[in-house]
């Protein structure tokens, strides 16, 4: 079953604009992660927040994390072409043993 | 060397072929992963081994057989596939402990016809 479930779904927006992508959880976390994945490839590991922490900031990443809500934000700043790309959260459960689970993704197309 | 490699690429088999798939790392993680991703579906794990014992299985058919033959491989043995086993198929690998985030390779695309 599916730990996080993203929303939106699908996000389009114009260059240099901001992109939020929210995730939902069910269980409680060691931390969750974000990832991004272009074109069907590989995953490339962005951010990754503990339960502990509530904010965390990387270039023009910003996350956020409510252990209270089991929610998180991934902000985009001043997003770029090249952004384009799947967005998946992740949470690594409490007691999971090294058992990282996905949430559905967001689609995220970023237009010149 | 801070990079997953998974060959090959691509790969077409028959229902009645043997084939293996490869991953490799050499970034001392001593847990390492599969997954398994459908299109617009997101990964799904399959495999962990950590110290190079397998310590999670998914309940994935047996048509799938791992193997951690030393800390940097991974192998991925597939035979008797069906064509709903077409998908993408990942390795990961990280650290062993809490709060480490996973380094993908780029994955097989495999097509069972």
């Amino acid at each position: 079953s599916q730990q996080g479930e993203e929303d939106p779904q699908a996000l389009s927006i114009q260059e240099g604009e901001n992109a939020t992508m929210n995730c939902s959880y069910k269980t409680s976390i060691n931390n969750l992660q974000w990832y991004r994945q272009n074109s069907g490839r590989g995953l490339v590991h962005l951010i990754l927040i503990r339960s502990n922490e509530r904010e965390k900031h990387s270039g023009r990443l910003r996350v956020t994390l409510d252990t209270s809500k089991k929610s998180s934000s991934l902000l985009i700043t001043a997003s770029r072409a090249a952004d384009t790309a799947s967005y998946f959260c992740a949470t690594d459960a409490r007691g999971s043993n090294y058992k990282l689970t996905f949430g559905k993704g967001t689609l995220l197309t970023v237009n010149p | 060397d801070t990079e997953v490699t998974q060959t090959p690429k691509h790969l077409v088999m028959g229902m009645t072929n043997k084939k293996s798939l490869k991953c490799e790392q050499h970034m001392g993680h001593r847990a390492m992963y599969w997954y398994k991703q459908k299109a617009k579906k997101p990964p799904e794990l399959m495999f962990v081994y950590s110290y190079e014992k397998l310590s999670i299985n998914e309940s994935v058919p047996s048509r799938f057989s791992p193997e951690c033959p030393n800390s940097s491989l991974l192998n991925l043995h597939l035979h008797a596939l069906q064509p709903e086993d077409s998908a993408l198929y990942l390795c990961a690998s990280s650290p062993i402990g809490a709060d480490y985030g996973y380094t993908f390779g780029s994955g097989t695309r495999l097509t069972v016809v």
